[in-house]
């Protein structure tokens, strides 16, 4: 079944810098890749999502790329705002979503 | 609200007991999923129905689990003779259809078990 791993599990930025979180998966199968984000006691959400036969998205100061030969995707924040600290999940989809562990954002003042 | 519900919202209960949730998806949803997510962990996939059909469930999942969607519109998830290691968030989720459409998911019961 899908394997998908992520890194780093704790990021701190400066605000303003930003923020890479990276994600490999094990299924080829796998065609769909969304992106969440979960802020303490709260549901996830999705904030950014691609499809296999894309490279790169990009909404506002979010952008995802995606290599499918080397099966890993990133996330991309830029200008990081305190706003943007919670949890990130990446996830892979070959029918039902697979997640990550998860990627605690903490933006620094 | 037209968002996906869950009920309870929370749900003590003692070792062996069980317990019932439930999940009310988005109106006209065909998919509904079940996840549970621990503390630091991103949510685990349960299982997932299209319509009234469960088509799969984790390995990870014990028999004593089972879901139910019985006309495809809400569904329940029961734990018979809960374990201190069933405390957890479980989360529901719903989306218009397979393959790529987004997934909404509800807030989710938190289970404590004593």
């Amino acid at each position: 079944g899908e394997n998908v791993e992520q890194h780093p599990s704790t990021l701190s930025v400066q605000e303003g810098d930003s923020a890479v979180i990276k994600c490999t998966y094990s299924d080829s199968a796998s065609n769909y890749f969304p992106w969440y984000k979960q802020e303490l006691g709260k549901r996830p959400q999705l904030i950014i999502d691609i499809r296999s036969n894309v490279g790169e998205k990009k909404d506002q100061r979010i952008a995802v790329t995606l290599n499918k030969t080397a099966k890993h995707f990133s996330l991309h924040i830029t200008e990081t705002q305190p706003e943007d600290s919670a949890v990130y999940f990446c996830a892979a989809e070959d029918d039902k979503i697979i997640f990550g562990k998860g990627t605690r954002l903490h933006i620094l003042p | 609200d037209t968002g996906v519900s869950q009920d309870p919202r929370h749900k003590i209960t003692k070792r062996g007991q069980n317990v019932t949730f439930r999940c009310d998806p988005i109106s006209e949803h065909n998919r509904l999923y079940w996840y549970r997510q621990t503390l630091g962990q991103g949510p685990e996939f349960l299982t997932y129905f299209q319509n009234e059909a469960q088509l799969e469930k984790s390995r990870l999942l014990s028999d004593r689990f089972s879901a139910e969607r019985p006309k495809g519109s809400f569904s329940t998830l029961e734990i018979q003779r809960t374990e201190q290691g069933d405390s957890a968030m479980y989360l529901c989720a719903s989306s218009p259809r397979g393959g790529g459409a987004e997934q909404y998911f509800g807030p989710g019961t938190r289970l404590t078990v004593t």
